[in-house]
């Protein structure tokens, strides 16, 4: 089976430009996941949908973070406008019960650099 | 809030046992555990409950003291495959948002 899949796997790009990571979660999870993770702030969870809906948004760390999962399939993690201090490699997981109760499984990420 | 590791860092020899622990000033409802190699996204180890219960995963098994309120992991006869950074991840109620804690970097050297 195939585990979580995220695009791109590296993206650069230039401060106050709009970027699109994208989640496609293991078919048949209910819960998935963004976080970003950093050398200075280790492993955050920015936030986390549950049957697609979004359960909790607050580690999202300003109004140009945003974040949707349109189909069980399916879901965007977007930043507008960025900036440097977003740079971090963000990863995506799902797992398939309810959020806590069952593993995580974690994409490989997309590392993120905004010169 | 973010539950506290140690070591920070701890260097093995192949065969060689490790304890890392886990804790909060919180009380907790559960902690989970996971490896990160280098370059790689974080791997699932195991998830521990409230109750005191003990799980094993390999050689690698770990135990939860909700009144300490910490966990700890222990990794024996170790293997470098063992290698990488362990994160322990608390959650204070059920449901509440899962907090990880900055990481044990383990190296096992040959």
């Amino acid at each position: 089976d195939a585990g979580v899949i995220q695009s791109p796997r590296h993206e650069v790009t230039e401060m106050g430009q709009e970027v699109t990571l994208r989640c496609k979660p293991i078919s048949g999870h209910n819960s998935l996941f963004w976080y970003r993770q950093t050398m200075m702030r280790g492993l955050e969870l920015l936030i986390y949908f549950n049957n697609n809906v979004p359960i909790d948004d607050s580690g999202m760390p300003e109004d140009r973070f945003s974040a949707k999962m349109p189909n069980a399939s399916f879901s965007t993690l977007k930043i507008q406008p960025s900036e440097p201090r977003d740079s971090a490699v963000y990863f995506c997981a799902s797992s398939l019960l309810f959020p806590w109760y069952s593993a995580q499984y974690f994409g490989p990420g997309t590392r993120l650099l905004v010169l | 809030q973010q539950p506290v590791q140690s070591p920070q860092a701890v260097i093995l020899r192949e065969g060689e046992d490790a304890v890392i622990n886990c804790s909060s000033s919180k009380a907790l409802y559960s902690v989970h555990w996971y490896r990160q190699k280098h370059g790689e996204a974080p791997v699932f180890l195991m998830i521990l409950l409230k109750g005191g219960e003990q799980k094993g995963h390999e050689k690698i098994s770990a135990s939860f003291n909700e009144k300490k309120q910490q966990s700890s992991l222990y990794l024996t006869a170790s293997q470098l495959s063992y290698s990488g950074t362990y994160f322990c991840g608390t959650e204070e109620t059920s449901g509440s948002r899962l907090t990880f804690g900055e990481g044990t970097q383990l190296t096992v050297n040959p």
